[in-house]
């Protein structure tokens, strides 16, 4: 989706670096999400955000840290990045509805492939 | 925490063949939603289902909620090469401190041989 957008696309890094992926949206929404996908295990959620002041733990948030800088932007960075974070991440935001975040649609940017070596 | 699982993880098929995707949990879902990923691009929203056994289509796409809400599918019907990619399934999981939060399965890829 157009709406949201991430930078950088591709990545490639060393071990030990530090590293942030930027996610920004124009859709309007409270919620921002941060996944990572790996072949096989689906998208798992590392952290999410209901709005400025709110940042949680998802199911995989062990050396990933998150800031939500405005309505609008979420980055995700790897303070010191590992050969098993090599994978690929995606941003998504979802609009509160009111009914739960649970029964949201989930809108994708397009993804950051990061690659450690 | 509460998983939706998904099989099978992988399926090729004759371009004209039908496809069904299944996704099953062990406890009840207040709702379920379809995503599909193209190859090299990401997930994109298909349909949401809420309703005991809940059916609905979109095309040549037939979703199915179960009647005790604890799996869904998806079914399609004369595959095209346009089909091909990841579907995921995803429902609500418990997250702490009275949250929910969308779970996605593992998904299953689609390859479709024209």
């Amino acid at each position: 989706d157009a709406d949201v957008t991430q930078t950088p696309r591709n990545r490639i890094t060393k071990t030990g670096k530090r590293i942030m992926l930027e996610c920004s949206q124009t859709k309007g929404h409270d919620r921002m999400y941060w996944y990572r996908q790996d072949p096989g295990l689906g998208l798992r959620l590392i952290y999410y955000s209901f709005d400025v002041k709110d940042i949680n733990k998802g199911e995989i948030s062990d050396g990933y840290s998150v800031s939500r800088q405005a309505q609008a932007k979420f980055s995700l960075s790897l303070e010191s990045a590992i050969p098993n974070q090599t994978a690929l991440y995606f941003c998504a935001t979802s609009d509160n509805l009111g009914a739960g975040a649970a029964t949201d649609t989930q809108y994708f940017g397009p993804g950051t492939r990061l690659t450690v070596l | 925490g509460q998983q939706v699982m998904q099989i099978p993880q992988y399926q090729h098929v004759q371009e004209g063949e039908d496809f069904t995707t299944y996704c099953n949990s062990s406890t009840t879902l207040s709702n379920i939603q379809w995503y599909k990923q193209r190859p090299g691009g990401h997930p994109v929203f298909l349909i949401q289902l809420v309703k005991s056994g809940e059916v609905k289509k979109q095309k040549r796409l037939t979703f199915q909620f179960g009647e005790a809400k604890k799996n869904s599918s998806l079914h399609i019907t004369a595959t095209q090469t346009t089909d091909v990619g990841t579907y995921f399934c995803a429902g609500p999981a418990y997250s702490g401190a009275g949250s929910y939060q969308l779970t996605f399965g593992k998904g299953t890829k689609l390859s479709v041989i024209p």
